[in-house]
């Protein structure tokens, strides 16, 4: 099983800020198959990212991902209000599909 | 765009067995995606509990495959989860979701007591 780790657990910003987002795998995932998802309270995770860099068509263009083989990155520039919200990578390289714990951004 | 609804008890009892299904609206179900179970707890976080893909084929992952059996039923755009001799470990919110291993969409959620 692959193992995510995720850095910082917190990150303390303001709107407007940028954000960088760390997903670090145990081995390497198979074919950079790596997602991020947000999270806000209440709500289901959403995609943002998809095969480490592929950005689906809802979701904004202030979020960008890339990396690859087990270090993996999401950046976020310019927060909005909106983007204060947990954030999950994933792996589905191989099953089991795990998910890192999360890193909380938080408005500072 | 996929439209997903969870739904079932909210309460189970220890060693008994947890029933979910997931409706879908919106997209037939044989369109390649894979249906998935993943569920949610503070102690877990995020956990992929498996995924049905071509309405054949199904993998778990090995933490719940002794226990596990998922369904797809193609004609009543629905597929389900059984869970069984569930522990109070296994509350949690549960999700349906939908994707080619990413997950694009997603249901509410729907949270699952063990208690007795």
């Amino acid at each position: 099983e692959i193992v995510l780790t995720q850095s910082p657990a917190t990150l303390s910003l303001s709107p407007g800020d940028s954000a960088t987002l760390s997903c670090g795998a145990s081995q390497n995932v198979e074919r950079n198959f790596v997602a991020w998802y947000q999270q806000r309270p209440g709500l289901a995770p959403r995609l943002l990212i998809y095969d480490a860099s592929r950005r689906p068509t809802n979701s904004p263009d202030r979020f960008s991902g890339s990396g690859s083989g087990t270090d993996f990155t999401l950046s976020i520039s310019r927060l909005e209000p909106e983007d204060f919200a947990v954030y999950y990578c994933q792996q589905y390289g191989s099953p089991p599909f795990t998910f890192g714990p999360g890193t909380r951004v938080d408005m500072k | 765009q996929v439209q997903l609804q969870e739904s079932g008890p909210g309460l189970v009892r220890p060693s008994e067995t947890l029933s979910l299904t997931c409706s879908i609206s919106a997209q037939s179900l044989s369109t390649g995606y894979q249906w998935a179970w993943i569920r949610q707890s503070p102690g877990k976080g995020l956990e992929w509990i498996g995924s049905t893909y071509r309405s054949d084929y199904t993998y778990y992952n090995p933490s719940f495959e002794s226990r596990v059996t998922m369904s797809i039923d193609t004609s009543r755009q629905y597929f389900s989860l059984r869970l069984k001799s569930v522990t109070a470990a296994d509350s949690a919110v549960y999700y349906c979701a939908v994707g080619f291993g990413s997950f694009d969409s997603w249901g509410q959620g729907t949270l699952v007591t063990v208690s007795s």
